[in-house]
């Protein structure tokens, strides 16, 4: 059980372009998703809290006009990059907190999904 | 500040010998800690986890963690290394608002 998957788990795109990340709980519902950036090599950096139904949470210094979020169902949180450029090459990793509660507690585990690895040349 | 530290950027241990993955961290109240595995590429899956009940927690593949609030640490022991257990290792914490907040990671490198 508590799957997550994230679609595609590998995409190349041109300067410019705009590329939509998915990510999926499989066997459970979520209300609330994470997204997260991990450069190589290094730790992974929380960019925003997704929210089923309502606005994400972006954290300090990340774009939310770049980097929107969309969590239209319990099952399903979007991430798209636009207007992507090469800077924004990473691993974007997506995990889910398992649940229907709105208030995240701190004993919550959350579950990963197996990461997208962006490109953009 | 709350943070959490991993000791040891990369770890080499040889297949069949103790593994020990050392993390302090520091918190302001008793935190929830987790020990996550990432292998090349791939996402991360959880291997134990510690929320205030027993101070010794049991994880899958073998590994184990103690909780030493004397010490503020969290080191992950395996008594015996398996190839498979090469991966980067997380030292994860929630802050008071439920968000987690990582180590910087340790590269475990099994030799055979």
């Amino acid at each position: 059980g508590a799957v997550v998957s994230q679609h595609p788990s590998r995409v190349i795109c041109k300067s410019g372009t705009s590329v939509k990340i998915e990510c999926r709980s499989l066997d459970f519902q979520a209300t609330t998703m994470f997204w997260y950036r991990q450069f190589p090599k290094k730790s992974l950096m929380l960019m925003a809290t997704s929210n089923e139904g309502s606005k994400a949470t972006y954290e300090q210094g990340v774009e939310k006009d770049k980097f929107l979020i969309n969590h239209a169902s319990l099952t399903l949180s979007t991430l798209t990059v636009t207007s992507a450029h090469p800077e924004d090459s990473s691993f974007y990793i997506c995990s889910a907190r398992e649940g229907l509660a709105r208030y995240i507690s701190s004993t919550d585990t959350q579950y990963f999904g197996p990461g997208t690895r962006l490109t953009v040349l | 500040a709350q943070s959490v530290t991993q000791l040891d950027s990369h770890v080499s241990v040889s297949e069949g010998t103790p593994v020990l993955l050392r993390c302090n961290y520091s918190s302001s109240y008793s935190p929830s800690l987790f020990w996550y595995v990432q292998h090349p590429n791939k996402g991360l899956q959880l291997l134990l986890k510690y929320t205030s009940a027993a101070t010794l927690v049991k994880g899958i593949n073998g590994f184990e963690a103690e909780f030493k609030k004397s010490e503020t640490s969290f080191h992950l022991t395996k008594p015996s290394a398996h190839m498979s257990d090469a991966a980067e290792y997380f030292c994860v914490r929630t802050d008071s608002w439920g968000k987690l907040q990582f180590g910087a990671g340790t590269q475990v490198v099994v030799t055979p």
